[in-house]
């Protein structure tokens, strides 16, 4: 029943190795997103997809490739890990395409990564 | 340019009294939404509460309120009778009409509920 699930939610992994991130919503929205929270709790977006099309990007090193199947579910594949990667990453969905200021985001639980 | 600024890296409050956290935020938008997260240890984001630009009234849901002061551009959190589940990272953020995809988010309050 969970609105908004990523996995896994701790990821530990060596430097230079490829990893991905998997997240799927039930919610029936259009738009998904993924975030980055930082070590300082400091969270920035990174991408955003409406119905499969990339619609935010956000000067993130192109190691990082968003992909989204479908409306349903948006994955986050990240190339040649760096140390300067971990952090905490959640994905997120809203309904609409920004056409109204009140659409809240709906969360996942975070995946926790660590390079090491 | 900071967006949104919460200038109280932590708070302690007394169980069951009140506590505000500040937020102040940026825009030339006319039209924008302000919300509050709340991100207990665990680390799952919970959505509390939200102001639009143009709401009269200001927001409550249950023990929150929010203290919205369009003048000053500010959006303070106000939670009433504290428990001891409100220990937490409170995050104050805004998402633009212009530029509604994005929800920027501000770098957060630790509060402490004290027994």
């Amino acid at each position: 029943d969970t609105a908004v699930s990523q996995t896994p939610k701790y990821l530990v992994t060596q430097m230079g190795n490829d990893k991905s991130i998997k997240c799927e919503q039930n919610l029936g929205h259009d738009t998904m997103y993924w975030y980055k929270q930082d070590s300082k709790k400091f969270l920035k977006i990174m991408f955003s997809y409406n119905n499969k099309e990339l619609i935010i990007n956000e000067t993130v090193p192109n190691r990082f490739s968003p992909k989204s199947p479908d409306k349903a579910h948006l994955n986050l594949h990240i190339n040649s890990l760096e140390l300067g990667d971990s952090a905490v990453y959640f994905c997120a969905s809203s309904n609409s395409f920004g056409q109204t200021t009140n659409e809240k985001l709906f969360f996942g639980s975070g995946t926790q990564l660590s390079v090491l | 340019a900071q967006k949104i600024t919460q200038t109280q890296p932590g708070m302690f409050v007394q169980e069951k009294e009140a506590v505000t956290l500040d937020c102040t935020y940026d825009t030339s938008d006319p039209s924008y939404g302000l919300f509050w997260y709340k991100q207990p240890s665990s680390g799952e984001m919970i959505f509390l509460i939200y102001q639009g630009s143009y709401d009269q009234q200001n927001a409550t849901e249950g023990r929150y309120s929010l203290n919205f002061q369009k003048a000053r551009k500010s959006a303070n959190l106000v939670i009433s009778a504290s428990q001891l589940g409100d220990s937490a990272m409170y995050f104050c953020a805004m998402r633009e009409g212009l530029n509604g995809n994005k929800l920027v988010f501000g770098a957060g309050t630790i509060l402490r509920v004290k027994s």
